[in-house]
């Protein structure tokens, strides 16, 4: 079974400038989740979606981030304009309900840093 | 506030040593908990969960955790560690219904000692 797949796995911008995260949930997983990993601190959940409508987005920046799940498939991560604390690990994750008792499938992440 | 708590940074164990990675959590309710690995260059990976019955739960690669509803603890255990058992543990937890999402601790960084 393939597994959550993320790209790219590291980039690299200046403060002030865009960049977009994709993710690609196990086949069949009808959640996926973004989260935010900081140096030193645990996953901090940014949105859920389930299938293709948003569940919790509570702790998302939306004055800089934006996130979508056309179809109920993959899913983009945007930060447009990046802030030097936007430094950290973007994750995206899957799981096969949103039950809260369903285990997730993280993907390898991508390692955002901002110059 | 609901809140998640990994007191050590770090564990040091030998080898063939039993090991504990300890947690404790603040939350509304009785939620459902989790362990999580990290190993380097790798994502998250399941280990186990506690949804209810048996306080007592087993896992993957033969760790297990122990429930302790009094003192709202989850902490992970192994009878006999192991090198490739060095990694970063995450404790995360999720409400029954409704209200907070999962909520994840710090990590504890896991050392195994040859």
């Amino acid at each position: 079974e393939a597994g959550v797949a993320q790209s790219p796995r590291y980039k690299i911008i200046e403060k002030r400038q865009s960049v977009a995260f994709w993710c690609n949930p196990i086949s069949g997983h009808a959640t996926l989740y973004w989260y935010q990993q900081i140096l030193g601190q645990g996953p901090k959940l940014l949105i859920q979606f389930q299938n293709n409508g948003v569940v919790d987005d509570s702790q998302l920046p939306k004055d800089r981030f934006s996130a979508e799940r056309l179809k109920g498939v993959d899913s983009t991560l945007k930060i447009q304009p990046a802030k030097l604390e936007d430094s950290a690990v973007y994750l995206c994750a899957s799981s096969l309900t949103g039950t809260n008792f369903n285990e997730q499938f993280f993907g390898p992440g991508t390692r955002l840093t901002v110059l | 506030a609901q809140s998640v708590a990994q007191p050590e940074d770090q564990v040091n164990v030998a080898e063939g040593n039993p090991l504990t990675v300890k947690c404790t959590y603040s939350v509304s309710g009785n939620p459902y908990l989790f362990w999580y690995v990290q190993y380097p260059n790798r994502g998250l990976q399941f280990l186990l969960k506690y949804i209810t019955g048996d306080n007592l739960v087993k896992g993957s690669y033969g760790f297990e955790a122990e429930f302790n509803k009094s003192q709202t603890s989850f902490h992970l255990k192994k009878p006999s560690a192991l090198v490739s058992d060095s990694a970063l543990y995450f404790c995360a937890v999720s409400p029954l219904t409704g209200g907070f999402k999962t909520i994840f601790g710090a990590g504890t960084r896991l050392f195994v000692k040859a």
